[in-house]
């Protein structure tokens, strides 16, 4: 079974500051998928960004970009010149290669609260 | 296009009642995931469902838990018998088909707002 573990429960920024939170996984799989989903308080759940593994270039969107250490099992999320709007829980998530039955299961990290202070 | 919707969004029942959760999948959708989210948690899966079919169910509770997604109307989450430690948000997801190979789009999963069940 794979595991997702976010060791920051909590952090803050200060506006137009950048801050990365962490993200390590366990698994057995060599090929997988990997995101970062965004949960403000009005609860949706966005995606801000995802990863193949298969890929070693690191994914990018806008101010928002990873760190994917595979030999690590490392997957962090660094966010660049932070906004008001950034104030959100962020949830690293995994997700195995297509085997049939399943296939789009996603398992969940607990969650890092990230604050931007203004 | 509409996205994922879930209604309703609060629902508050009494230990010993039924709830019924609703997920309309965006159009053109046929695969539906429930999720649930424990306070200070993050999203665990329960159940994924195709038209018709529940294709795995292995992260849902054996009792007082079901889940449909008929040929028609939308795909619902049932809780007999709550209790208190059913209290959680509960969120719909959508996608369309997956097949063997396929590249993995940006945002192929599509969440809803969640529906928060309060038991008291």
């Amino acid at each position: 079974a794979q595991t997702v573990t976010q060791s920051q429960p909590e952090m803050s920024v200060q506006e137009a500051e950048t801050v990365t939170l962490s993200c390590t996984y366990d698994t057995s799989e060599s090929n997988y998928y990997l995101f970062w989903y965004k949960q403000p308080p009005s609860r949706q759940m966005i995606l801000v960004i995802r990863q193949e593994a298969y890929k070693q270039q690191n994914a990018t969107e806008n101010r928002f970009s990873v760190n994917f250490q595979k030999a690590a099992k490392s997957f962090s999320l660094k966010i660049s010149d932070s906004q008001l709007g950034d104030t959100a829980m962020y949830f690293c998530a995994f997700m195995k290669p297509y085997s049939g039955a399943g296939s789009y299961q996603l398992t969940f990290g607990k969650g890092t609260k990230l604050s931007v202070i203004p | 296009n509409a996205g994922v919707m879930q209604n309703p969004r609060h629902l508050v029942r009494r230990r010993g009642q039924e709830a019924r959760l609703r997920c309309s999948p965006m159009k053109g959708h046929s695969h539906v995931y429930w999720y649930r989210q424990l306070p200070e948690e993050g999203l665990k899966f329960m159940v994924y469902l195709q038209k018709e079919n529940i294709i795995d169910e292995s992260g849902m509770p054996k009792e007082r838990f079901s889940a449909e997604f008929p040929k028609e109307g939308p795909s619902i989450l049932r809780i007999q018998q709550v209790v208190r430690g059913d209290s959680a948000a509960y969120f719909c997801a959508s996608s369309p088909p997956r097949t063997s190979g396929s590249v993995l789009p940006a945002g192929e999963l599509f969440f809803g707002e969640g529906s928060r069940l309060t038991v008291l």
